[in-house]
């Protein structure tokens, strides 16, 4: 079974600055995705990036962007000029590869976001 | 365009009794996934439905079922409410075998 681990359960940025949100993972298979879910006050979950495994270059979404190391099973979330928006519950998500029948996200526990102004 | 909806917002029930949530999939999109989310934890998968078969089940007990419907939207149904029970519920939406699930709003479930 796949695993997502969020080993940092808080982290607090200032406006305009750099934050990374690290989440690691465990699996045997070799193809699959990742995503990042960012979680809000108002509890909607939405989808910031996503990340295919068999692709080399790390995605980027505007002011986020991924670091991808598969053979470590490091997946972590880069936010450039923080702003206030920012502020969220950060979900790191793991799904098995299209076409199996393991259709389900795991999710990790999260890192709760706090931007500074 | 509109988004994953879900109803109702919140619901209060006492313990035994069973409750019915509501779910529309994205225009365009064909399968439902059902999580739960305790406070502070990530979500918890409790099933996916795809042409009205439930598909893949998560480690939930009988007492949770579901539907969907030709129109592809859902329910999920809990029996014999649990203190346990209290959660959000989320539902998410895809287009069968794509990766990408979105999410609704989600029903906030107190079981008193």
């Amino acid at each position: 079974a796949q695993t997502v681990t969020q080993s940092q359960p808080e982290m607090s940025v200032q406006e305009a600055e750099t934050v990374t949100l690290s989440c690691t993972y465990d699996t045997s298979e070799s193809d699959y995705y990742l995503f990042w879910y960012k979680q809000p006050p108002s509890r909607q979950m939405i989808l910031v990036i996503r990340q295919e495994a068999y692709k080399q270059q790390n995605a980027t979404e505007n002011r986020f962007s991924v670091n991808f190391q598969k053979a470590a099973k490091s997946f972590s979330l880069k936010i450039s000029d923080s702003q206030l928006g920012d502020a969220a519950m950060y979900f790191c998500a793991y799904r098995s590869p299209s076409g199996g029948s393991n259709y389900k996200l795991t999710f990790g526990k999260g890192t709760l976001l706090t931007v500074n102004p | 365009d509109a988004g994953v909806t879900q109803s109702p917002t919140h619901l209060i029930k006492t313990r035994g009794q069973q409750v019915t949530l509501r779910c529309s999939p994205k225009s365009g999109h064909d399968t439902v996934s059902w999580y739960q989310q305790a406070l502070g934890q990530g979500p918890q998968f409790i099933f996916q439905y795809y042409e009205e078969e439930e598909r893949q089940r998560g480690n939930f007990p009988d007492r949770f079922s579901g539907h969907q419907f030709p129109n592809y939207s859902s329910e999920l149904n809990v029996n014999a409410l649990l203190l346990g029970d209290s959660a959000l519920y989320l539902c998410a939406s895809s287009f069968n075998q794509g990766p990408e699930q979105y999410f609704g709003p989600g029903t906030r479930l107190t079981v008193t």
